[in-house]
């Protein structure tokens, strides 16, 4: 079957740095997404990687590792609006996303 | 300013009664998506069209229907069959899968209540 596993829940303090990991098994595969979802509304796209390696954005980046099923989302500089949680889904042979249950990361002063 | 509406926000509907969700998108999209999100889990896919007058069932598409007239517009219909239609109701558009980017933008969402 086809599965996505990230933790629950992570918590992380205001200006430090936390990764968030996430493993995936498809049938196929199309790309690897993470989102970001504040309480109430709707995700917002972070990132998207096909390749290994690690892509940067700003205070984000994302690693993907296609041999090992494996991706993460780092977070830098850590800011209280990051009080959310993080999607994690990959798109299979069929286009399909595969979404994960959500990360919450709540941020502590 | 281009993006995904959805209306109502908040929709309180008694128990045997049909509702229907609004989602309209000026991205120029032509794959459209409906999600459901329950607490505590993931999206689930419950309808999505790659093109007009076309659409094809997700994974729990019982007890809802669609239709896609026109390109900008994709309503969900959830029905009385459906048993446990509380729920957090989410489109999405995105460009044909396959096509180079298949980044799926989400309109507001629309949260169900059933009395």
């Amino acid at each position: 079957g086809q599965n996505i596993d990230q933790p629950t829940e992570m918590t992380a303090t205001e200006g430090a740095i936390v990764q968030i990991n996430c493993t995936y098994q498809t049938s196929g595969f199309n790309g690897l997404f993470w989102y970001q979802q504040h309480a109430g509304e709707a995700p917002t796209f972070l990132s998207y990687n096909v390749l290994d390696g690690l892509e940067e954005k700003g205070r984000f980046s994302s690693f993907l590792s296609r041999s090992k099923g494996y991706s993460y989302l780092l977070l830098k500089e850590l800011q209280m609006k990051d009080s959310a949680s993080y999607l994690c889904a990959a798109l299979d042979s069929n286009y399909q996303l595969i979404w994960g249950a959500g990360t919450k990361l709540i941020i502590k002063p | 300013d281009g993006g995904i509406t959805q209306s109502p926000k908040y929709l309180f509907r008694k128990e045997g009664q049909n509702v229907t969700l609004s989602c309209e998108q000026n991205l120029n999209h032509d794959a459209m998506y409906w999600y459901r999100q329950d607490p505590g889990q993931g999206l689930r896919l419950i309808y999505y069209s790659q093109i007009v007058n076309d659409f094809q069932k997700g994974d729990i598409a019982e007890g809802y229907s669609v239709s896609r007239e026109k390109k900008e517009s994709f309503p969900l219909t959830v029905t009385s069959a459906q048993k446990n239609p509380t729920a957090f109701y989410l489109c999405a558009s995105s460009m044909p899968p396959g096509q180079g980017t298949d980044t799926q933008y989400f309109g507001p969402g629309t949260r169900l209540t059933v009395l």
